[in-house]
């Protein structure tokens, strides 16, 4: 298994645009995270799936933030109306269980013009 | 809520060792973890305590006391590969948050010649 992978790597969208990330997890991982990073600072929590079922999203999570994970596979994070403040290095994990590690993709690097 | 402290920024030399403090305060906790992350790329697992006492992996150590909110990660014999940011992670357990890490802001580990 090549780990989580997320696609795409880079995006720049033009401030009020829509963009939407993919997140892989490893296979046989149930559980999925979305955190955000900003420049020096550690990820924040953003959402957590258990199979296909969104069982938590943080209050960081404004209206235009929405997650979906259809069939317990990949998920995707869509950002409606992006602003400048949303820029930052989107990261998304996934573990077996809930006493296991978390695995963490390469992020999404999204730059609001 | 979690509030989790360490500091910015070490230094130290190749070769010697280095203790990163963590300072945790949380309303549920269900364990530490310890990631280490390069520049532009993806945290990466380095230890978990759950119980008090010292873990030791390698070159890399952690230690817990849950009494006093309180975890260092420790790194002998420093290599200029160590050269990193360490983020300190509390995992929540509150009903169906489950996994839910809280980072603090990272350290920044320089490593020089």
């Amino acid at each position: 298994d090549t780990g989580v992978s997320q696609d795409p790597r880079h995006k720049i969208t033009k401030r009020g645009q829509n963009v939407t990330f993919r997140c892989d997890p490893i296979s046989e991982h149930n559980r999925l995270y979305w955190y955000r990073q900003t420049l020096g600072q550690g990820p924040e929590f953003l959402t957590y799936f258990q199979n296909e079922a969104q069982l938590e999203k943080s209050r960081l999570l404004s209206d235009r933030f929405s997650a979906e994970r259809p069939k317990g596979s990949f998920s995707t994070l869509e950002i409606q109306r992006t602003e400048q403040g949303d820029s930052a290095m989107y990261l998304c994990a996934s573990s077996e269980g809930t006493e296991q590690q978390q695995f963490f993709g390469p992020g999404t690097r999204l730059t609001v013009l | 809520g979690q509030n989790i402290d360490q500091p910015t920024e070490m230094t130290a030399t190749e070769g010697a060792i280095v203790q990163i403090n963590c300072t945790y305060q949380t309303s549920g906790f269900n364990g530490l973890f310890w990631y280490q992350q390069h520049a532009g790329e993806a945290p990466t697992f380095l230890s978990y305590n759950v119980l008090d006492g010292l873990e030791e992996k390698g070159r890399f150590s952690s230690f817990l006391s849950r009494s006093k909110g309180y975890s260092y990660l420790l790194l002998k014999e420093l290599q200029m590969k160590d050269s990193a940011s360490y983020l300190c992670a509390v995992r929540d357990y509150r009903g169906a948050a489950g996994n839910k890490l809280t980072f603090g802001g990272g350290t920044r580990v320089l490593v020089k010649p």
